[in-house]
C-alpha cells in the first residue's frame, strides 16, 4: 500500500537557518505529492504540491523537487523565520482522490 | 469564499453523551472526510464520502456515524461519547481528482470527561 515517512522532529533552528524535512514514500503508479502547514490552533493549509517526476513545487521561500528515483520530496527554504514555526505534513495522492498523510514534523524557530 | 467551515470549535462532553460535529464546504467538492489528530499518531481518517448519498469507512471509524445528504454538508456523530474520542477533529474536501489536494477545516477540539 502506498505510505510516506517523514523525518522525526521536533526540529529546532535558529532564525535564517537552512531548513530541510526529508519525506519519502512508497506508491504504486505515479503519485502527486505535497506538503501541507498547520499553525498553531489551525487546520492544514496547503504549502506547495507537484503532480510529476522531476516537477518542483515551491510557495513562500519553501521548494520541494519530486524525485521519482529516490522516491522523495525533501521541503526545504534557504532561511527561516519564528513564523515558519509549525508542524509540516508530507502526502501523496496515488491512484485515487484520497490522500495518505505522513505523521508530521514539528518545527521551532527561535530568533 | 468560506471553504470549510466546522463548528463548534471546542466541545466538552461527558462519557455517554452524544453530538454532532458540523462540516459544510461551498467550493461544490464531490470529496469529503473526517480525519483525528492525536499526539504522536497524525492524521487519522475516520469516514469519508464521493458524493451525496455516498459514504465509506476510513481507518477508525468505531463510535462514530456520519451521513451525506448535501453536497454541502458531512456531519460527524458521536453516539455514546467516550475519553478516547478526546481529539481534535478536522474536516477535509476536495474535487474528486488527486491532484487538487485538500482544503482542510480549522478544527474542532474534543474533550470527553
Amino acid at each position: 500500500g502506498n505510505s510516506v515517512t517523514q523525518m522525526e522532529g521536533p526540529v529546532t533552528l535558529s532564525e535564517e537557518a537552512f531548513l530541510t524535512i526529508n519525506c519519502t514514500y512508497t506508491a504504486t503508479g505515479y503519485p502527486s505529492l505535497f506538503w501541507y502547514v498547520q499553525y498553531p490552533g489551525e487546520g492544514l493549509q496547503l504549502l506547495l504540491k507537484a503532480t510529476k517526476a522531476d516537477d518542483k513545487g515551491s510557495n513562500k521561500g519553501f521548494e520541494a523537487t519530486y524525485r521519482k528515483e529516490t522516491t522523495s520530496f525533501h521541503l526545504e527554504k534557504g532561511s527561516v523565520q519564528v513564523s515558519d514555526s509549525a508542524v509540516y505534513f508530507c502526502a501523496l495522492g496515488a491512484g485515487s482522490y484520497q490522500l495518505t498523510f505522513g505523521k508530521g514534523t514539528k518545527l521551532s524557530v527561535i530568533p | 469564499n468560506a471553504g470549510v467551515t466546522q463548528t463548534p470549535k471546542f466541545q466538552v462532553l461527558k462519557t455517554g453523551q452524544s453530538m454532532t460535529l458540523q462540516c459544510a464546504q461551498d467550493m461544490n467538492h464531490e470529496y469529503m472526510s473526517w480525519y483525528r489528530q492525536d499526539p504522536g499518531m497524525g492524521l487519522r481518517l475516520i469516514h469519508y464520502s464521493v458524493g451525496a448519498g455516498i459514504t465509506d469507512q476510513g481507518e477508525v471509524p468505531n463510535g462514530y456515524n456520519v451521513s451525506r445528504s448535501t453536497t454541502e454538508d458531512f456531519p460527524l456523530r458521536l453516539l455514546s461519547a467516550a475519553p478516547s474520542q478526546t481529539s481534535v477533529y478536522f474536516c477535509a474536501s476536495s474535487p474528486l481528482t488527486v491532484n487538487y489536494g485538500y482544503t482542510f477545516g480549522s478544527g474542532t477540539r474534543l474533550t470527553v470527561v
